[in-house]
């Protein structure tokens, strides 16, 4: 079974500008969550979306949204992008067959940086 | 809200030694989780705890969950240089991690 993919690996942006990640689920799972990763703050959970709808949604600003499609497969966009959105944005799947214990598969992540 | 403290941030060991991370919930768990990220990887998930004092073990990795379930921790008996890398522990539902712990291991 394929695992997580997330799309671009690797993108450049400046200041100011918008961005928009991609994150393909493992097949048969609905919920998508989003975590930032950066050297000082760790692994930061951004939102969960489970069958087109948004679960949770962590302690980011309003320019951070997603979405996620009949699919299953979600995006995320970052506008105005600041230099401290500089990070590696992590994609995980999961099957959430209810209750808390349903285990993420991350995917090998976007690496973002903002000059 | 929920935080996930773990102790220490940074460990080196030689090879042959063993390993302990800790990991402290300001709130009670249903659940905690385990993840490894080996550098330049992502988090991998090793095992999930459930029950108040369980005990797990996977080959030389031992992993407990507290009574009170609000503290957790993982040894390595015997580190190998396979072992490197940064161990998080989560909490449950959107996965509150802690900063983890990054282990390095010298031949």
């Amino acid at each position: 079974k394929a695992g997580v993919t997330q799309t671009p690996r690797y993108l450049i942006k400046t200041r100011g500008q918008q961005v928009t990640l991609s994150c393909s689920p493992i097949s048969g799972h609905r919920s998508v969550s989003w975590y930032q990763q950066t050297p000082g703050q760790g692994l930061q959970f951004l939102f969960e979306y489970f069958s087109e709808t948004q679960r949770n949604k962590g302690n980011f600003p309003g320019r951070f949204s997603g979405r996620q499609f009949s699919n299953s497969r979600s995006e995320m966009n970052v506008s105005t992008l600041e230099l401290g959105d500089s990070a590696l944005y992590l994609c995980a799947s999961s099957l959430r067959t209810g209750g808390d214990s349903d285990t993420q598969y991350f995917g090998p992540g976007t690496r973002l940086t903002v000059l | 809200g929920q935080q996930v403290m773990q102790i220490p941030q940074y460990q080196h060991v030689q090879e042959g030694e063993d390993f302990t991370t800790y990991c402290n919930s300001s709130t009670t768990l249903s659940n905690i989780q385990w993840y490894k990220q080996r550098p330049g990887g992502h988090p991998v998930f090793l095992i999930q705890l459930v029950k108040s004092g369980e005990v797990k073990k996977q080959k030389r990795l031992t992993f407990q969950f507290g009574e009170a379930k609000k503290n957790s921790s993982l040894h390595i008996t015997a580190t190998q240089t396979t072992d490197v890398g940064t161990y998080f522990c989560a909490g449950a539902r959107t996965l509150t991690f802690g900063k983890g712990t990054m282990l390095l291991v010298s031949p």
